[in-house]
C-alpha cells in the first residue's frame, strides 16, 4: 500500500482560479508536508502541518489535515502561471530521530493564462 | 537564506563506474538524507544519517551504496558500480532536528548511466 497518494494526478485550471489537491495516507503520522517541484528541478518546501493541527495558512496556500480520514488538502488561491508545477505530499511517521519522508506520486498542476 | 547545495548538477557515467554525489547541507543541521526520483516517478527515500552513522536505509540502498560525512560540511553518496537503473535525480536533504521538522532539499543531481 502506498503512503501519501495525491489526487487528482493532473489538474489544469485558468489563472486566477483556485486549485485544490488532495492527499491520502494509510498510517498514523507525526506531520505532513507539501512540496512543489518545477519540471526537472528540486523540491521546494511549502508548508508543514502537524498531526495535532487541522488547518494552516501561508500566503495563498491553505492546508488542512483530517487525521480521522487520514487525508490532507492543499488549496492554492488566486492561481498564477508561476504556480505551474508538481505538488507532492510527504508524511513522516517515525518515532523520533532522523525520519524518512514518504512521498506520494504528486499532482501535476497546470495554470493556463 | 541558507540552502542545501549539490554538485554536480548533472553527471553522465558508464555502467560499472563509480560515482560520488556531493552535498553541502545547511550548516546548523544535524540530520541528513538522500532520496532519489526516477524520471516520472515519485521521490523515494534512500538513507538517513545522524551523528556520523546511518540511521535508516531503504531496500534500494544496497551494498553498492555508501554515505559519508568526510568533514564538517560535506555529505556524500557513493555508488560503487553503477547500473542502468541507477539513472535518476538524486536529492540531498537536511534537517535541523529529526522527525517532526521540515527537511530542506537541494536542487538535485541528475545521474545518467549509459
Amino acid at each position: 500500500s502506498q503512503q501519501g497518494e495525491e489526487d487528482p494526478q493532473a489538474l489544469s485550471i485558468q489563472e486566477g482560479e483556485n486549485a485544490t489537491m488532495n492527499c491520502s495516507y494509510k498510517t498514523s503520522i507525526n506531520n505532513l508536508q507539501w512540496y512543489r517541484q518545477n519540471s526537472g528541478r528540486g523540491l521546494v518546501h511549502l508548508i508543514l502541518i502537524r498531526s495535532n493541527e487541522r488547518e494552516k495558512h501561508s500566503g495563498r496556500l491553505r492546508v488542512t489535515l483530517d487525521t480521522s480520514k487520514k487525508s490532507s488538502s492543499l488549496l492554492i488561491t488566486a492561481s498564477r502561471a508561476a504556480d505551474t508545477a508538481s505538488y507532492f505530499c510527504a508524511t513522516d511517521a517515525g518515532l523520533g530521530g532522523a525520519q524518512k519522508l514518504v512521498f506520494g506520486q504528486g499532482t501535476r498542476l497546470t495554470i493556463n493564462p | 537564506e541558507p540552502e542545501v547545495t549539490q554538485t554536480p548538477s548533472h553527471q553522465v557515467t558508464q555502467m560499472g563506474q563509480e560515482v560520488i554525489l556531493r552535498c553541502v547541507p545547511i550548516s546548523n543541521h544535524l540530520y541528513f538524507y538522500w532520496y532519489r526520483q526516477i524520471l516520472g516517478q515519485k521521490v523515494e527515500f534512500l538513507v538517513s544519517f545522524y551523528n556520523n552513522e546511518i540511521s535508516e536505509k531503504s531496500e534500494i540502498f544496497d551494498d553498492q551504496f555508501s554515505v559519508e560525512r568526510p568533514d564538517g560540511s560535506n555529505f556524500t553518496l557513493k555508488i560503487r558500480s553503477t547500473k542502468l537503473e541507477d539513472s535518476a535525480m538524486y536529492f540531498c536533504a537536511s534537517g535541523r532536528q529529526g522527525g517532526r521538522e521540515t527537511q530542506y532539499f537541494g536542487p538535485g543531481t541528475r545521474l545518467l548511466v549509459l
